[in-house]
């Protein structure tokens, strides 16, 4: 039981490169969101999902795209970079019947210059 | 809409001493509220959480926290720290009914000196 993985581990994009970070639960939670981390803000929610085919906006969706296919994959893609993308990226997954408790990945640091 | 504010941005602290991190938030519904821990270099984990009942929780590494509705408040206390427990430390807050999204406060870095 790998809880939630997310790759890569690190990236560093260019300004207008796009790229995919990817999530993946395998404890067959409905509810999956990404977050952003930046110092000073603690984590802001980009995207959220409660099940496969439903999406919906957190509190800072510019600039990032999500889908969610399956039950197991989460990815978020970045469209065309920004510098004010540079951040820690976190996945997470929780039941929806659940009582809010959610389950986090290792993360992704992602720098864009 | 729910929001958490952490009223100190860092907490230092020599080792063996009580550590008390302040969160307090903002709901007009019924709320579930968390603790969570995050070490250097990696991800959250789940210290504590209050859903309903005894005001005061308890959760792993000896942390307890107590839930006040009245102050709108959910400190996080520790009798005695340890250096193990150098870490940022995160409230957060969701509403009791779906799609019961998590809103975090800024965060507290907690130091223990020797």
């Amino acid at each position: 039981n790998a809880g939630v993985t997310q790759t890569p581990k690190f990236q560093v994009l260019k300004t207008g490169q796009s790229m995919t970070l990817q999530c993946a639960q395998d404890m067959n939670h409905e509810y999956m969101s990404w977050y952003r981390q930046d110092p000073g803000m603690g984590l802001r929610l980009i995207h959220y999902s409660v099940g496969a085919g439903i999406t919906d906006q957190g509190e800072v969706p510019n600039g990032y795209n999500v889908s969610r296919s399956t039950t197991e994959d989460f990815p978020l893609r970045l469209l065309s970079a920004a510098p004010s993308q540079t951040s820690v990226y976190f996945c997470a997954s929780r039941r929806t019947g659940g009582q809010g408790e959610q389950y986090f990945g290792p993360g992704t640091r992602l720098t864009v210059t | 809409a729910q929001s958490v504010t952490q009223l100190d941005s860092q907490v230092p602290v020599f080792e063996e001493a009580p550590v008390e991190l302040r969160c307090n938030y903002s709901s007009s519904v019924s709320v579930y509220l968390f603790w969570y821990v995050q070490y250097p270099n990696q991800g959250l984990q789940l210290l504590l959480k209050y859903l309903s009942g005894s005001t005061l929780v308890k959760g792993i590494n000896g942390f307890e926290a107590e839930f006040n509705k009245s102050q709108t408040s959910f400190h996080l206390r520790k009798p005695s720290v340890h250096i193990s427990d150098t870490a940022e430390y995160f409230c957060a807050v969701s509403d009791s009914q779906p799609p019961k999204k998590l809103v975090f406060g800024q965060g507290t870095r907690l130091t223990i000196n020797p």
